[in-house]
């Protein structure tokens, strides 16, 4: 089974500063996706990015970075430049191989809050 | 928006009821997903649902039931339900059977039982 783990509840950061999300998983799977999705107090949960575990490079969309280390098997999340927008809760999550591939297997989430 | 359309939005109902969650995935998407987020249990997999038919199957209730219909929208159908229902409940869409791509979520069902 899927497991994944997100160590910090919350965490703090100056606007227009960089932070790091931390996430391990555990996974027997070869082949696994890798996730992370922004759930603002609206309640919506909204995509960000996407790693997999073939993938060499590690993956970049705009301000968001996935730090993918697979013999540690952490997959954290980089924001740079950080923006009050950027408050929310921040959830990392995985895809599971065999015939649950597709199913995603989510993190208690970090709440972050950026500050003035 | 991320093109999915759940409705309806807050649902507010009495224990022992039946309701019905209705989502629509993103034009051209096969696959959905129902999700459920509560205080104590976090985001958990429900069921999924490929091109009709039953995909994978989660940690989901026997009060509990899902289908997709032939125009690929999909129902979740809670009967008998209790307080510990409370949730939030998201449908996601994607493209492929499997995984290695992203999901689109839509804006979730708000469900109080009372």
């Amino acid at each position: 089974a899927q497991k994944i783990t997100q160590t910090q509840p919350g965490m703090f950061v100056q606007e227009k500063e960089a932070v790091t999300l931390d996430c391990t998983y555990d996974t027997s799977d070869p082949s696994y996706g890798l996730f992370w999705y922004k759930q603002p107090s609206s309640g919506e949960m909204i995509f960000l990015i996407y790693q997999g575990s073939y993938d060499q490079q590690n993956a970049t969309e705009g301000r968001y970075s996935l730090n993918f280390q697979k013999a540690r098997k952490s997959a954290n999340l980089v924001i740079s430049a950080s923006q009050l927008g950027d408050s929310a809760m921040y959830f990392c999550a995985s895809d599971a191989g065999g015939t649950s591939y597709g199913k995603l297997t989510f993190g208690q989430g970090t709440i972050l809050t950026v500050h003035p | 928006d991320s093109g999915v359309t759940q409705t309806p939005k807050h649902l507010i109902t009495a224990t022992g009821q039946r309701v019905t969650l209705r989502c629509s995935p993103r034009s051209g998407d096969l696959s959905v997903y129902w999700y459920q987020q509560s205080l104590d249990q976090g985001l958990q997999f429900l069921i999924q649902y490929y091109n009709g038919e039953e995909r994978a199957k989660g940690n989901i209730l026997e009060r509990f039931s899902a289908q997709q219909f032939p125009d690929l929208h999909s129902e979740l159908n809670l009967s008998s339900l209790e307080l510990g229902d409370s949730a939030l409940y998201f449908c996601a869409s994607s493209q492929s059977k499997g995984g290695n791509t992203e999901a689109f979520f839509g804006q979730g069902t708000r469900l109080t039982v009372v």
